[in-house]
């Protein structure tokens, strides 16, 4: 079983759309959570981080951690063209740091 | 947020050359950086863990005498992909903590390098 388990996709999502991407991971000892954004042929970039169960939000983006089911989630609110890409979970404590293997979303205008 | 740097973003080389990958953070030290390769529609492999002044820590698998990673300063770590095959062909990323940050957890990534090997 990996650390931390996310669906690859690809999803497609109509411009507009709510969209849910999930991760879940295996080690209880995770701390720190992170959502990456990563476009075609460039570094992922870091979108949200948190480190308590709950949500979190900033603009169209909420991330959400239930440590309790070791479940975490990024919703997009009102998704636009430009928020295709490939999204990656991850989750860390102390030196250890472990990424899902990405989810492809694509939103159709 | 940080920024990281690579350098170059694209390198194409015959089989057999050497390759040297710059990793630069710009506006902070970074005492830990990470090589990371990903190949097409696939997600980020660690390769090493890079300390400045000590040698790296590789991941299972990765040769430690064909990846060389050196980090001499705190900003700066290179990765010298010796004696390249095309199998090695890839896009190597680097990425850096910043520990003087509030989110001294998180990875800053650089945007990449694209290696062909022919």
């Amino acid at each position: 079983q990996k650390e931390v388990e996310q669906d690859p996709g690809p999803l497609s999502v109509p411009e507009g759309a709510i969209v849910s991407l999930n991760c879940t991971y295996s080690n209880s000892a995770f701390q720190y959570f992170m959502w990456y954004r990563q476009y075609s042929r460039k570094g992922p970039e870091l979108l949200m981080y948190t480190y308590s169960s709950g949500n979190k939000e900033d603009g169209r983006f909420t991330a959400q951690v239930d440590k309790s089911s070791k479940y975490i989630s990024l919703f997009i609110r009102d998704s636009q063209p430009s928020d295709s890409a490939t999204y990656l979970c991850a989750a860390a404590y102390g030196q250890n740091f472990v990424f899902g293997p990405g989810t492809r979303l694509s939103v159709l205008p | 947020g940080a920024v990281v740097s690579q350098h170059p973003s694209r390198v194409i080389c015959k089989s057999g050359t050497s390759v040297k990958i710059e990793c630069r953070s710009l506006d902070f030290q970074a005492t830990t950086m990470f090589w990371y390769r990903q190949f097409p529609k696939q997600s980020l492999m660690l390769m090493a863990t890079s300390n400045e002044g000590s040698k790296a820590t590789y991941e299972q698998g990765v040769e430690k005498d064909k990846f060389l990673i050196n980090h001499a300063s705190l900003t700066l770590s290179t990765l010298t992909v010796t004696s390249a095959h095309p199998e090695d062909s890839s896009f190597y990323i680097c990425s850096a903590r910043d520990p003087l940050a509030g989110l001294s957890d998180t990875q800053y990534f650089g945007p990449g390098t694209r290696l062909t090997v022919l």
